[in-house]
C-alpha cells in the first residue's frame, strides 16, 4: 500500500463547478497535509497546507482534513480553465523526524469551457 | 522576496557524464529538500539538509549521488557516471524549520537529460 494515494484521473469539471480532489494516507499520526498544484512543464506550487480537523478555506479553494479515517481533500469552487494542472497531495509522516513530504501520484484536473 | 532559485533549468549531457546541479534556497530558511520527478513518476524525496548537515540521505538512488550544502545556504547535488536513468526533474525545496508545519517552496527544478 502506498503511503499517499490519490486517484490519477483526469477529473474533468465543467467551468464554473465544484471539482472535488481526494487523497487518502497511510501513517495514522501524520500532523501536516499539503496541497500542491503542477502545471505541465512546471514546478509545484503550494495552494493549501491544513493540519487540523475541519475544513480551511482560502479564496476558492477548501481544504479538508479527517485525521479518523485518514483522508484530505481538496474542492476547487467555480472552476476556472486555469484550474487546469496536476494536483499533488503531500503528506508530512509522524514516522519522519526531518519533515520530507511523501507525494501522491497526483490528480489532472481539466477544466472544459 | 527572491523563491528558491535552482541552475541550470535545463542539462543535456553523455551517458558516462558527471553533472552538478544547484539549489539556492529562500534566504533564512534552514531545511533544504531534494527530490526527483522522473516522467510519469511522482516526486521521490532524495536528501535533506539541515543547516550544512545531512541527516537524511535515504532517497539517493545509488553512491553516484552526493550533496553538499555550504554556509547554510546554497546546496550542489552531483550525480558522477550519468545513466539514462537519472534522466528527470531535479527539485530543490526549502523551509524555515524541518518539523510540523512548515511548508516547503520548490524551485522552478533542472530538467536533466542523459543521452
Amino acid at each position: 500500500q502506498k503511503e499517499v494515494e490519490q486517484n490519477s484521473g483526469p477529473l474533468s469539471v465543467p467551468e464554473g463547478a465544484i471539482a472535488s480532489l481526494n487523497c487518502t494516507y497511510s501513517d495514522r499520526g501524520s500532523q501536516s497535509f499539503f496541497w500542491y498544484r503542477q502545471y505541465s512543464g512546471k514546478s509545484p506550487e503550494l495552494i493549501m497546507f491544513i493540519y487540523s480537523n475541519g475544513d480551511k478555506e482560502d479564496g476558492r479553494f477548501t481544504a479538508q482534513l479527517n485525521k479518523a479515517s485518514q483522508y484530505v481533500s481538496l474542492l476547487i469552487r467555480d472552476s476556472q480553465p486555469s484550474d487546469s494542472a496536476t494536483y499533488l497531495c503531500a503528506v508530512k509522516l509522524a514516522t519522519d523526524s526531518w519533515g520530507k513530504l511523501q507525494f501522491g501520484a497526483g490528480t489532472q484536473v481539466v477544466v472544459t469551457p | 522576496g527572491a523563491g528558491v532559485s535552482q541552475s541550470p533549468s535545463n542539462k543535456v549531457t553523455e551517458k558516462g557524464k558527471d553533472v552538478e546541479l544547484r539549489c539556492d534556497p529562500i534566504s533564512g530558511h534552514t531545511a533544504l529538500y531534494w527530490y526527483r520527478q522522473s516522467l510519469g513518476q511522482g516526486l521521490e524525496f532524495l536528501i535533506y539538509f539541515q543547516g550544512n548537515s545531512a541527516p537524511d540521505k535515504s532517497g539517493l538512488p545509488s553512491d553516484r549521488f552526493s550533496a553538499e550544502r555550504t554556509g547554510g545556504s546554497v546546496s550542489t547535488l552531483t550525480i558522477q557516471r550519468t545513466q539514462q536513468e537519472d534522466s528527470a526533474v531535479y527539485l530543490c525545496a526549502s523551509s524555515f524549520r524541518p518539523r510540523g508545519t512548515e511548508p516547503q517552496h520548490f524551485g522552478d527544478g533542472t530538467r536533466l537529460s542523459i543521452l
